[in-house]
């Protein structure tokens, strides 16, 4: 059972936009900056958004961040074939210890 | 440009102390502000953070695993060893470590892992 709450799957066709949400409370998301990782089959996770909404160098302005309160969003536009992966969300807790989120797969019907 | 790998045994057995090491280039853990992590995942299941150590030599652990963590690092080598005692088949995963940096100029940490190694499968059986 993980810290933070992802849904199992979302789906879109492409082109589309498409929110995956992760919900926390105030010892982990309410007080911390959220992190966001795409993980494509069978590879490492990969840096998507860190600081809540901030795009490391390359990742295209397609993907997008925000938090309220305690939880967060990943936004991704324009959907494509190769945005089929699995999303996690990450985040600090008061016990000073990193927690992500159980994971969304994404499917781009 | 920096690069992660890690290395170990693939195969353990139960009750045996796995030593992993994370070898990296393109930054120092002796340098401030950066610090190499450890997550891992076991086979269809979500990422779990282990430990984290910073460049001058603060460390964090998973308080569910904390008992059972070493995480040590040698900046001679450009290496972060992660030790974990006790395997048991349930810690059969993919171990991946990643490097944690901070933005200097404003002196504070990304709370990220920005580049990640390419992970070691690690299986507990006897």
């Amino acid at each position: 059972q993980s810290v933070l709450t992802q849904p199992p799957s979302v789906s879109a066709a492409p082109g589309q936009k498409v929110t995956i949400s992760c919900s926390g409370s105030s010892s982990n998301i309410g007080n911390n900056y959220v992190s966001w990782y795409q993980q494509l089959p069978g590879t490492a996770p990969k840096l998507l958004i860190y600081e809540n909404n901030k795009r490391p160098s390359g990742i295209p302005d397609r993907f997008s961040g925000s938090k309220s309160g305690t939880s967060a969003t990943l936004g991704i536009t324009g959907l494509q074939t190769g945005d089929e992966a699995d999303y996690y969300c990450g985040t600090w807790d008061s016990s000073l210890s990193v927690v992500f989120g159980g994971g969304t797969k994404l499917t781009v019907l | 440009q920096i690069t992660l790998k890690e290395s170990g045994p693939t195969l353990v057995k139960p009750t045996q102390t796995l030593t992993l090491t994370c070898t990296f280039s393109g930054f120092s853990l002796s340098t401030s502000g950066v610090g190499v992590g450890w997550i891992r995942q076991p086979p269809g299941k979500a990422l779990e953070w282990l430990a984290l150590i910073y460049w001058d030599d603060d460390k964090r652990y998973s308080p569910s695993l904390k008992s059972r963590l070493t995480i040590t690092k040698d900046t001679s080598k450009n290496q972060v060893v992660l030790t974990m005692t006790n395997m048991d088949p349930v810690d059969t995963a993919t171990y991946y470590c990643a490097h944690f940096p901070a933005d200097m100029v404003r002196g504070v940490y990304l709370d990220a892992f920005d580049i990640w190694g390419q992970g070691t499968m690690v299986t507990v059986s006897s």
